[in-house]
């Protein structure tokens, strides 16, 4: 049972604008909101992440967004850079049982020149 | 540069051997993951150490062993694969989620498991 949702395989944005990456998630429980990216042969990175009290956070390029009622985050990299293509992972966890990750299936963000 | 070391970084075995897999992490961290990624999926939880002791065994078969000989370090023991477990094999590390509430896992690049 798929309880965080990466509904877009993939997305293809231009140099300079801006890339959202969307997640959604079903469980209520969650609390803790994690964004990873990942290279070829290389594993997961982490990004940036937003606890449930906090309805958006930024670091540098990076922003992430948080609606509880309707139950999704979104990913906004501004501006984007070639280098920024890659696979992101949108994870979720409930910190008061415990540790595991719930990841999605993943994005595939392109950015071209 | 990732904190977080596995070895090897490819393993190709057959279904009798025995192997280990090894992760280590200098951050200080007291929580400790192993996961299982199959291509085109995203990582799957196995096992959670914290403080040294197994919290987590997400209904892993017994061929599969964790170790945990100290706070750095984490040890996957294979015995007796079969060729549906070739996976890449993630270890992770962070900060006690216990006691510091919700804390970013940090991974190693992990290592490529192929069983013949």
């Amino acid at each position: 049972d798929q309880q965080v949702k990466q509904n877009s395989p993939s997305l293809s944005v231009q140099e300079g604008r801006i890339s959202i990456l969307n997640c959604d998630y079903t469980n209520s429980m969650f609390d803790y909101f994690l964004w990873y990216k990942k290279y070829p042969a290389e594993g997961p990175t982490f990004l940036i992440s937003i606890s449930s009290i906090k309805d958006k956070n930024e670091d540098g390029r990076f922003t992430v967004f948080l609606n509880k009622s309707a139950k999704h985050l979104s990913l906004h990299i501004v501006p984007s850079q070639p280098g920024d293509s890659a696979v992101y992972f949108c994870a979720a966890s409930k910190t008061n049982s415990g540790y595991a990750l719930n990841f999605g299936k993943g994005t595939s963000l392109l950015v071209t020149p | 540069d990732t904190e977080v070391t596995q070895t090897p970084k490819h393993l190709v075995m057959g279904m009798t051997n025995k192997k280990s897999l090894k992760c280590e992490q200098h951050m200080g961290h007291r929580a400790m993951y192993w996961y299982k990624q199959k291509a085109k999926k995203p990582p799957e939880l196995m096992f959670v150490y914290s403080y040294e002791k197994l919290s987590i065994n997400e209904s892993v078969p017994s061929r599969f062993s964790p170790e945990c000989p100290n706070s750095s370090l984490l040890n996957l023991h294979l015995h007796a694969l079969q060729p549906e477990d070739s996976a890449l094999y993630l270890c992770a590390s962070s900060q006690d989620p216990g006691q510091f509430g919700g804390q970013p896992q940090h991974f190693g690049d992990g290592t490529r498991l192929s069983i013949l």
